[in-house]
Parts: structure tokens; sequence; C-alpha cells
């Protein structure tokens, strides 16, 4: 069977620190890979999406990155967190073709402060 | 493009009593519909789904929703809900048959009073 591992489960980092979140996924090949956040009592935003190694493709140009360096793997990333970028992170996978329906990963609680 | 509009950001209920939760979307073509369960700091969960064939589908935990195309309407029910339904629900599509990307609703907070 296929699951979706994300860690860390929370997260606290000051205001221009790095970030890096990781998502794995097991049971499953060549997956399309999401990254939304989820702001407090807001829904779900779309940050990145990946249909294969190395192709990315971003939805909200922002001080935030991904990449996709193995076919279950996908990183999301930052140079320096802003406090707006606090929130709720969730990953996610699919086969292709829409039939299948996301599978989320358990999220990273990240708090910049 | 496809859209979603969940109309309640909120709906509290007592408990044993039945709720709708209400989903519609836009789109010009074939798409397929999901409603997702989210429990405070969890990821989300699928309730069920809608891909063709029967409009009406039954999800897990006592949930089914119809799909009605003439009003593309795909509605979240449950006859009698409990404390434990308590949770965030979004209603999401996507293209039917080829659909990479999901759009979502911005979610209806289901409060269960006992």
């Amino acid at each position: 069977s296929q699951t979706i591992h994300q860690w860390p489960a929370t997260l606290v980092q000051p205001v221009g620190s790095p970030l890096s979140l990781e998502c794995t996924v097991e049971g499953t090949s060549n997956p399309n890979l999401y990254w939304y956040r989820q702001a407090a009592g807001r829904g779900l935003q779309l940050l990145f999406y990946s249909v294969g190694i190395g192709q990315i493709s971003s939805e909200v140009p922002q001080n935030l990155s991904a990449s996709r360096p193995q076919d279950r793997q996908f990183i999301l990333s930052s140079k320096k967190l802003l406090l707006s970028d606090s929130g709720f992170y969730l990953c996610a996978w699919t086969r292709g073709g829409g039939d299948y329906g996301y599978t989320f990963g358990s999220g990273t609680r990240l708090t910049v402060v | 493009a496809q859209s979603v509009t969940q109309l309640d950001s909120q709906v509290p209920v007592f408990e044993e009593a039945p709720v709708e939760l209400r989903c519609n979307y836009s789109s010009s073509v074939s798409v397929y519909l999901f409603w997702y369960v989210q429990y405070p700091n969890q990821g989300l969960q699928l309730l069920l789904k809608y891909l063709s064939g029967s409009t009406l589908v039954k999800g897990i935990n006592g949930f089914e929703a119809e799909f009605n195309k003439s009003q593309t309407s795909f509605h979240l029910r449950k006859p009698s809900v409990h404390i434990s339904d308590t949770a965030e629900y979004f209603c999401a599509v996507t293209l039917g048959g080829t659909g990479n990307q999901f759009y979502f609703g911005t979610g209806t907070s289901l409060t269960v009073i006992p």
C-alpha cells in the first residue's frame, strides 16, 4: 500500500533562518506531488506541484522554493523565513488522471518567531 | 478553469441532527469531485468521491453526497451527526481523466453541539 511521510510535525524557526521540509511517498512510482499551505482559519493554498523529477510548477511567487531530487521525494525550502511564512504545510500525492484523489501527509506546523 | 465554492464557512448543528454542507463548482468540462475532512492539526482525509455513474455516492463515517450536473453541485450530507464529526470539510474538483491539479473550496467548519 502507498504511504506518505512528512516531517517534522512541528517547527519553530526565527525570522531570517532557512527552512527545509521533506515529504516522501512509498509504494508507488512517478507520483504527482504537491505542497500546500494552510494559514490559520484559512483554506488551502497550492504552493508547488511536480509531475516528475526536476519538474516544478510554482503557483505563488514568494520566498519559498521546491525541489524533487528523487521520484518520490519532494522538498520545500526557504533561504530566509518571514513571519508570514507561518502556517500549516501539507504535502500530498496523487497519480495522474485525477481519479485517485489526493492522499495527504500529516502536516507540519511552522511557526516563525 | 475549475473553481469550487463552499457557501457556508461555519455550520453549527446539534448532535443527532441531519446536516448538509454545500458545494458548487464551476467547469465547462467533465470533472471529478471530492470531499475531504480535516481534524485539528491533521492532514486531510478523503471522505468520498464522484467519478462517474450513480450520482449518489457514499463515503466513510456515514457521509454521502449527490452530484447534480444541472445545478453544478456536490452537497455533502449526513442524516445524524456525532460529536466526533466536528471538523473542517473541504470540497475539491479536478478535470475528469486528465486532472493533475485539484481545486479546493475554502472549507466549511462543522461544529456539532451536544
